[in-house]
């Protein structure tokens, strides 16, 4: 079956603008991740969502960063006024959130490049 | 902090060459460890998780990992390399209770024919 997806694969902008990024689960999967990747950073964690709700958005860096999710499924985060030190490549994942050992599925990221 | 540390950030084998990738976790309780692979441009892909069912843990691939909780660790380890395996991978965790991972730093796996 169709695995997470993710889009735009690549985004470059210009530092003050906003991004939307933006990720669809695999179906069925109540749980949704996003993730941050960069060079100085390693792999961190930024918001969790179970349905629509956000019971955990402790990784968020700055109130520059926000993220939903709509209908149980489709997520957008979006970072206003982008700063160069944004620039990573976002990871999203998903889980059936059946218990807690339920395994989360990556897309394939998206890189951002703050110019 | 519940958190991992892998113990090198690069390791070299040859081909057919038993691999051993590191890790050990800080927790005063079992955690729920995964061992992650990223190939050069793909995604995370899931190669084995352990959930206290078994201390021997068989992934992908032919990758094995076995938690020690008397050396709080967990270890990842295949018998014969392939370059095909030449990859970044990472050791993670997650809290009791939470459902953000916890990454490694990473160890990019080399594999010389």
């Amino acid at each position: 079956g169709a695995g997470v997806s993710q889009s735009p694969s690549n985004k470059v902008t210009e530092k003050g603008k906003d991004v939307e990024l933006r990720c669809d689960p695999i179906s069925g999967h109540t749980a949704l991740y996003w993730y941050r990747q960069s060079l100085g950073q390693g792999l961190e964690f930024l918001i969790y969502f179970q349905g629509n709700s956000a019971p955990d958005k402790s990784g968020l860096p700055s109130d520059r960063f926000s993220a939903e999710r709509t209908g149980g499924s489709v997520s957008t985060l979006t970072i206003q006024r982008t700063q160069q030190e944004d620039s990573a490549v976002y990871l999203c994942a998903s889980s059936l959130a059946s218990g807690g050992t339920d395994t989360q599925y990556f897309g394939p990221g998206t890189r951002l490049t703050v110019l | 902090a519940q958190s991992v540390t892998q113990l090198d950030s690069h390791v070299s084998v040859s081909e057919g060459t038993p691999v051993l990738l590191r890790c050990n976790y800080s927790s005063s309780y079992s955690p729920s460890l995964f061992w992650y692979v990223q190939h050069p441009n793909k995604g995370l892909q899931l190669l084995l998780k352990y959930t206290s069912a078994a201390t021997l843990v068989k992934g992908i691939n032919g990758f094995e990992a076995e938690f020690k909780k008397s050396e709080t660790s967990f270890h990842l380890t295949k018998p014969s390399a392939h370059m095909s395996d030449a990859a970044e991978y990472f050791c993670v965790s997650r809290y009791t209770g939470r459902r953000a991972l916890t990454f490694g730093s990473g160890t990019r796996l080399q594999v010389q024919p």
